[in-house]
């Protein structure tokens, strides 16, 4: 988890409810990337900034996710209203460059249960 | 678009080899990463492939075909601590998004 911090690390809330989860890169970086993760689909990008804008969000499932990234520090991932089906460990992960070795680097997550 | 298989789980001994494999068929394709991942945690980067032919990293290889689109993680003298599940992700020609395999689950025995 080299280079950022997510919070909240777990997160339990009920159907319906809103839920805000935050990615903090604290190293150098072009490109910043959101994943979901469950046993049943493995690791799915929802979707990728590049210099803080967003380039591609075709992996977010429904309108009721949206990203933002205000600035080269922050990103949020908001899902709203919840639901049980969105109970996941949601990964924050950032990347340099697009040239070589350039690989993702990934935060702890966030594990998210929807009652 | 991309697709990637991977043996869902193997066994194998403390102090063995084990040969973890994946293909893949891409529509584009520009470096083959492998990620280790241990149950609780993110995934951390071990290997990256683009050209033909075998990188080594310590106790770990990788090995990459791109004709055949094929690769294998190879991890020699294995440790308890290798047990883990084992990522691979094809890198796309612009060179910034991951595609993942569904991960192979190693369990090391002693």
């Amino acid at each position: 988890d080299a280079g950022v911090i997510q919070s909240p690390r777990h997160e339990v809330t009920e159907m319906g409810q809103e839920v805000t989860l935050r990615c903090k890169p604290i190293s150098g970086h072009d490109y910043l990337f959101w994943y979901r993760q469950t046993m049943m689909r493995g690791l799915e990008l929802l979707i990728y900034f590049n210099n803080n804008v967003p380039i591609d969000d075709s992996g977010m499932p429904e309108d009721r996710f949206s990203a933002k990234m205000p600035n080269a520090s922050f990103s949020t991932l908001k899902i709203q209203p919840s639901e049980p089906r969105d109970s996941a460990v949601y990964f924050c992960a950032i990347q340099e460059g697009t040239g070589g070795t350039d690989t993702q680097y990934f935060g702890p997550g966030t594990r998210l249960t929807v009652l | 678009g991309q697709n990637i298989d991977q043996p869902t789980e193997m066994t194998a001994t403390e102090g063995a080899i084990v040969q973890i494999n994946c293909t893949y068929q891409t529509s584009g394709f520009n470096g083959l990463f492998w990620y280790q991942q241990h149950a609780g945690e993110a995934p951390t980067f071990l290997s990256y492939n683009v050209l033909d032919g075998l990188e080594e990293k310590g106790r770990f290889s990788s090995f990459l075909s791109r004709s055949k689109g094929y690769s294998y993680l190879l991890l020699k003298e294995l440790q308890m601590k290798d047990s883990a599940s084992y990522l691979c992700a094809v890198r796309d020609r612009a060179g910034n998004m991951l595609t993942f395999g569904g991960g192979t689950r190693l369990m090391v025995k002693p």
